[in-house]
């Protein structure tokens, strides 16, 4: 079964600072989706990763996945509080027919300090 | 455009009590759903997932079972709860095929 790893599983970064959460899969990825979540509540979904190389950017958050479709990164500019929150990376999973399922990391919680 | 719902926000249930937990889907038809369970500590489980009405598929054993009454409806219930039921329980739904999943606000439960 795929599992996934995130780094660090958290981190406290300065107002203003750049970040880098990091997500390892232990099979190749075909589909890799990023959400955040702020505790208590449910997944807002930010972006989503299919191709090697592939690179997506909104507003301060860019993802990234590797050549070699293993690994992918959420690189946070500027970081301000309101990105605060839990980091999730999920990928897709064949369960039959045409349908997947997303198996989830463990999440990288992010406190930003004004 | 889509929403899901999800209800009760919050529940406090005793050992011993059933449960039910509902979400429903606004905007849509026909779309896969999917329960899962956030433990502190162990991420995201997938319990349950639905590709129609009727038809349900169990991921990991448990004192748990879903039902799809309606297209947009998914229940989660429990004859009898346990402790280690406790958790926080997202819905989450997508279009059929490879799409992205869109989870709801999520039920806090606490067994005591």
């Amino acid at each position: 079964s795929q599992e996934l790893e995130q780094s660090p599983q958290s981190l406290i970064v300065q107002e203003g600072k750049n970040l880098t959460i990091n997500c390892t899969s232990s099979k190749t990825l075909y589909g890799l989706y990023w959400y955040k979540q702020k505790y208590g509540e449910g997944l807002i979904f930010l972006m989503m990763l299919q191709k090697g190389g592939e690179e997506k950017s909104h507003e301060k958050i860019t993802a990234k996945l590797d050549e070699k479709k293993q690994q992918s990164s959420l690189h946070i500019t500027a970081s301000q509080p309101s990105h605060a929150g839990i980091y999730l990376c999920g990928a897709d999973t064949f369960i039959g027919g045409s349908n997947y399922k997303l198996t989830f990391g463990k999440g990288t919680l992010l406190t930003v300090n004004p | 455009s889509q929403t899901i719902h999800q209800w009760p926000a919050t529940l406090v249930q005793p050992v011993g009590s059933p449960l039910s937990l509902e979400c429903t889907v606004e905007g849509t038809s026909n779309p896969n759903l999917y329960w899962y369970r956030q433990a502190a500590g162990r991420g995201l489980q997938l319990l349950f997932y639905s590709v129609g009405i009727g038809q349900i598929s169990s991921e990991v054993p448990q004192n748990l079972s879903a039902s799809r009454p309606q297209d947009r409806q998914f229940i989660l219930s429990s004859k009898k709860l346990l402790l280690s039921d406790s958790g926080f329980y997202l819905c989450a739904w997508s279009r059929q095929g490879r799409e992205t999943q869109y989870f709801g606000p999520g039920t806090r439960l606490l067994v005591l």
